[in-house]
């Protein structure tokens, strides 16, 4: 069964604090995603990578960073945590090539105080 | 930039009935369209996967269709069921296909 497993369910974190999101799938995807989810505003595409290493800005970057040092794992760096990064997080993963469906984690509800 | 635009409003309709949600997108020709579904609580699951040149798909009580003329795709549920309350969210994309980006969804509820 294939899986997309996010390191956290649930995560409370001060302001000005370095986060971590932790992505992990197991099914050998080129592709991986950083989503947030906020009510309203549907998902929103942070960053994205399609080969370790590589790395390219989604739609809403600004106070994020990533990191892809292996192909199964794909984080998500909140430099200095603000409460507007309050929200829920979410990880996906598909092949390269039109086709591939995307699959997702069970996300992470961030709360920064 | 591309924009992806789904009714905002919630979908109420009864079981038995056929619902149908709408996704239009602006600024990009997109060969592909994705459907997913999404419970509350969860990640999206991916649906159905049209291409532009099938104008329209099926997958048991699914039906979707893709114009690109119009730069719309609906998405039919037929004999609809309570079970079938969720949000629904499409994902056009086209040449860049390693970027997918999603419309905001739209909420459905069957009632019995």
């Amino acid at each position: 069964d294939v899986k997309v497993t996010q390191s956290s369910r649930y995560l409370v974190k001060r302001t000005g604090e370095k986060v971590f999101l932790e992505c992990v799938q197991d099914m050998d995807h080129e592709n991986m995603f950083w989503y947030r989810q906020d009510p309203g505003l549907g998902l929103r595409l942070i960053y994205f990578s399609y080969d370790v290493k590589m790395k390219e800005k989604g739609d809403i970057p600004e106070g994020y960073s990533v990191s892809r040092e292996k192909k199964e794992r794909f984080s998500l760096i909140l430099e200095s945590a603000s409460t507007n990064q309050t929200s829920m997080y979410l990880c996906a993963s598909r092949i390269q090539g039109p086709w591939g469906e995307a699959f997702f984690g069970q996300g992470t509800r961030l709360t920064v105080v | 930039s591309q924009k992806i635009e789904q009714n905002s409003e919630a979908l109420n309709i009864q079981e038995g009935k056929t619902a149908t949600l709408t996704c239009n997108y602006t600024n990009y020709s997109p060969a592909y369209l994705q459907w997913y579904r999404q419970d509350p609580g969860r990640g999206p699951v991916f649906l159905l996967l049209i291409r532009e040149n099938e104008k329209e798909k099926r997958k048991e009580r699914l039906k979707v269709t893709f114009d690109t003329t119009l730069k719309q795709s609906l998405f039919h549920i037929t004999a609809s069921q309570p079970a079938d309350s969720a949000t629904y969210l499409c994902a056009p994309f086209g040449g860049g296909y390693n970027k997918l980006i999603f419309g905001a969804g739209t909420r459905l509820a069957v009632h019995p």
